[in-house]
């Protein structure tokens, strides 16, 4: 029979290269960002967070980029191992809409060893 | 580990009954919110709580509802219950309820297969 699920955008890089995760949003009006990784069978894991004020935030191996010109949101994975390997989103919130999350469609990331 | 509960894990039920999932949050947080996620539909945010109060809804269907209690634990209630409601059911928590977005944390999820 036909199959329905949401057909995510993958990535496959070699193990130790750097990954970049691009998110495009459509609400000029968010002003807080947020990435998550989810493993199969789990619940999703934050990452980094970053709010309108800011154009980038580094955390441990990983960066995020805003550009609000363009709406675009990437997140930067360095030395990326398999463990990394998952279902990573981008999430969204403004701020008349209280702490509601508004998630994309999530990019599958496969590193290859 | 995030630090939220979820009970059950798995649910398996029969189409028109009704099932409840339950929350608990990571110590010290005042928010609860419901997220759904289907295959078809990605992750779809459905009801947040501040400190026992309900807040602005959303995509929320009219035969689910929840609560939170005064321990900050949070039920979800799906009733008259389709096959389409089989999804992985997530609850977050955050410290606060802050306009302008607040880190959540997810907890692990209960899978509910309606047959």
């Amino acid at each position: 029979g036909e199959s329905v699920g949401l057909h995510l955008p993958t990535l496959s890089v070699q193990e130790g290269d750097n990954s970049i995760i691009n998110c495009a949003y459509s609400n000029s009006a968010s002003d807080y960002f947020i990435w998550y990784k989810q493993e199969s069978g789990k619940g999703p894991q934050f990452i980094i967070d970053i709010r309108s004020n800011m154009d980038k935030r580094q955390g441990q191996r990983v960066t995020v980029l805003l550009n609000k010109t363009v709406k675009h949101l990437s997140l930067q994975i360095s030395a990326t191992q398999p463990g990394d390997s998952a279902v990573y989103f981008c999430a969204e919130s403004k701020e008349t809409s209280g702490s509601r999350l508004t998630f994309g469609e999530g990019t599958q990331l496969t590193v290859n060893p | 580990d995030s630090g939220v509960t979820q009970t059950p894990k798995h649910l398996i039920t029969a189409t028109g009954q009704r099932v409840t999932l339950r929350c608990s949050p990571r110590s010290g947080d005042l928010s609860v919110y419901w997220y759904q996620q289907s295959l078809d539909q990605g992750l779809q945010f459905l009801i947040p709580y501040y400190n026992g109060e309900e807040r602005a809804k959303g995509n929320i269907l009219e035969r689910f509802s929840a609560q939170q209690f005064p321990d900050l634990h949070s039920e979800l209630n799906l009733s008259s219950l389709e096959l389409g409601d089989s999804a992985l059911y997530f609850c977050a928590s955050s410290v606060d309820f802050r306009s302008g977005g607040e880190t959540q944390y997810f907890g692990p999820g209960t899978r509910l297969l309606v047959l």
